[in-house]
C-alpha cells in the first residue's frame, strides 16, 4: 500500500503522560501536514512541513506539542503532559508541491487519542 | 475567522434515491475547494479539487458544482448505494496549503 500511514491507530493514555504519533507520507511527496479533529468538528490545521522544514504552526499548537520531520520523510507529533482536551483524532496528510503550487492532500487513517 | 459551512449535518437516504448537499464558503480570496469522503475507520478519500467558477466534476455517480461568486458548492450522489454511507467533507483552500474544513455531512443510506 503506497498511501499515507499512521501509527498507532489508537492510543489511550492517562492525563499527564507524553505520547508520540508517527506519520509516513507518500514517498515522493514533499509536503506533510498535521490536522486534529475533535468531536462534531471538521479537521483543523495544526502544522505543516516542506521537506524537513516546519513552515507554519497554528495557534492551536500549544507549547506542549512538537512536530518533527527530521529527514524530510516520516514525521512525528509529540504531546507532552497530555490533558483531557487533547483527546481527538490526529490526521496526517501529504502532497506534492511543484513550483509553489500545491494539489490534493492525501490523508492517512488517523490516530485516535483518548486521554483519561 | 473563516467559516466553511456544510448542510445538512446529517442525512438519511433510501437506497436508489439521489441526494445532494451544500458547502458554503467566503467568496473572496478563493483558490480551490476540495471535497473528501470519509468512511468510518478509513482515511479521508479525495473526491474533487475545484478551482474555477462554474466547474463541474464527476466521478462515477458522484458529481460536484462550484459557484465562487456566491460562495457555494454542491455535491450530488445519483442512485445512492449502501457503500456511499460516509461523512462528506468540504475544505476551503486559500492557496497557502492549509485546508479549512467544514463540519461535514454524515450520509446514511438505508437499504
Amino acid at each position: 500500500d503506497t498511501g499515507v500511514s499512521q501509527n498507532p491507530r489508537h492510543k489511550i493514555t492517562k492525563r499527564g503522560q507524553n505520547v508520540t504519533f508517527r506519520c509516513d507520507p507518500i514517498s515522493e511527496h514533499n509536503r506533510l501536514y498535521w490536522y486534529r479533529q475533535t468531536l462534531g468538528q471538521g479537521p483543523e490545521f495544526l502544522t505543516y512541513f516542506q521537506n524537513e522544514a516546519q513552515l507554519e504552526k497554528s495557534r492551536l499548537l500549544s507549547d506542549r506539542f512538537s512536530a518533527e520531520r527530521p529527514k524530510g520523510s516520516f514525521s512525528t507529533l509529540e504531546i507532552q503532559r497530555t490533558e483531557q482536551g487533547d483527546s481527538a483524532m490526529y490526521l496526517c496528510a501529504s502532497s506534492l508541491v511543484v513550483r509553489g503550487k500545491g494539489d490534493t492532500q492525501y490523508f492517512g487513517p488517523g490516530t485516535r487519542l483518548t486521554v483519561l | 475567522i473563516l467559516n466553511v459551512e456544510q448542510s445538512p449535518q446529517s442525512l438519511h437516504v433510501q437506497e436508489g434515491d439521489s441526494t445532494n448537499f451544500t458547502c458554503s464558503f467566503p467568496s473572496s480570496n478563493f483558490y480551490a475547494l476540495h471535497w473528501y469522503r470519509w468512511e468510518t475507520a478509513k482515511s479521508p478519500e479525495a473526491l474533487f479539487v475545484m478551482t474555477l467558477n462554474g466547474d463541474e466534476k464527476k466521478k462515477g455517480r458522484i458529481s460536484a458544482t462550484l459557484n465562487t461568486k456566491e460562495g457555494y458548492s454542491y455535491l450530488y450522489i445519483k442512485g445512492s448505494q449502501p457503500e456511499d454511507s460516509a461523512t462528506y467533507l468540504c475544505a476551503f483552500d486559500f492557496g497557502n496549503e492549509k485546508l479549512t474544513f467544514g463540519t461535514g455531512t454524515r450520509l446514511t443510506i438505508i437499504p
